[in-house]
């Protein structure tokens, strides 16, 4: 069964900062992979997705992610984070069949000044 | 588009009574999600229709819980009779498939006292 791992539940770093976010999955072929960001009080928004092709994933606000097969990872970086980031994260694995996407427990981001 | 439109937004009522979710999916969309969010589970996938058909409803919590999706443009989340620990975020989603982006509205905000 597919399934997604954020194993960090809080993040605090200082505005202008580099941010890496961790997300693991575990599926037997290869996924289609997600990042969402929710912002208090508001549903979840596309940040970026991988299919298949290019490894390095380049998505909305300045957010990359990569996919490492090898580590079954798919991070998800920017170099610089505005206090306009603080939000939460979710990691989200889709697979072939009617399975829907299953989401990461999710990880808070708290951005100081 | 309008994007995903759930109401109400938010809802208090009191344990014992019935509770009625509804959401309107993007125009085209043939996959429609029923999410919970708690500080506790996170976001589960309660159940999810294509093309209004249930698919999945293996997150259902229990039988008070029921979802119908009567057309393609329309669906309900009910729960009756409702109780404290029923009190969360319901989202709902859509998409064009099942391996492609999901589309979530704002939330219903469900408090039972």
């Amino acid at each position: 069964a597919q399934s997604v791992t954020q194993p960090d539940i809080h993040i605090t770093v200082s505005e202008g900062a580099s941010l890496e976010l961790r997300c693991n999955y575990s599926y037997g072929a290869t996924p289609y992979l997600f990042w969402y960001v929710q912002s208090p009080g508001q549903g979840l928004q596309l940040l970026l997705k991988y299919f298949s092709g290019d490894t390095l994933v380049q998505g909305i606000k300045g957010f990359e992610a990569e996919f490492k097969r090898s580590q079954s990872s798919f991070n998800l970086r920017k170099p610089s984070v505005h206090w306009s980031d603080a939000a939460e994260y979710f990691c989200a694995v889709g697979a072939e069949g009617r399975r829907a996407l299953t989401f990461g427990s999710g990880t808070r981001l708290q951005v100081q000044p | 588009d309008a994007g995903v439109i759930q109401s109400p937004r938010h809802e208090v009522t009191e344990m014992g009574q019935e509770v009625t979710l509804r959401c309107k999916p993007i125009s085209g969309h043939d996959y429609l999600f029923w999410y919970r969010q708690t500080m506790m589970r996170g976001l589960e996938l309660l159940i999810y229709f294509n093309n209004n058909v249930p698919i999945d409803d293996s997150g259902m919590p229990e039988d008070r819980f029921s979802a119908k999706m009567p057309n393609a443009s329309f669906s309900t989340l009910k729960i009756q009779p409702s109780e404290p620990r029923d009190s969360a975020v319901y989202f709902c989603a859509s998409s064009l498939d099942i391996r492609n982006t999901i589309y979530f509205g704002e939330g219903s905000w469900l408090t039972v006292v």
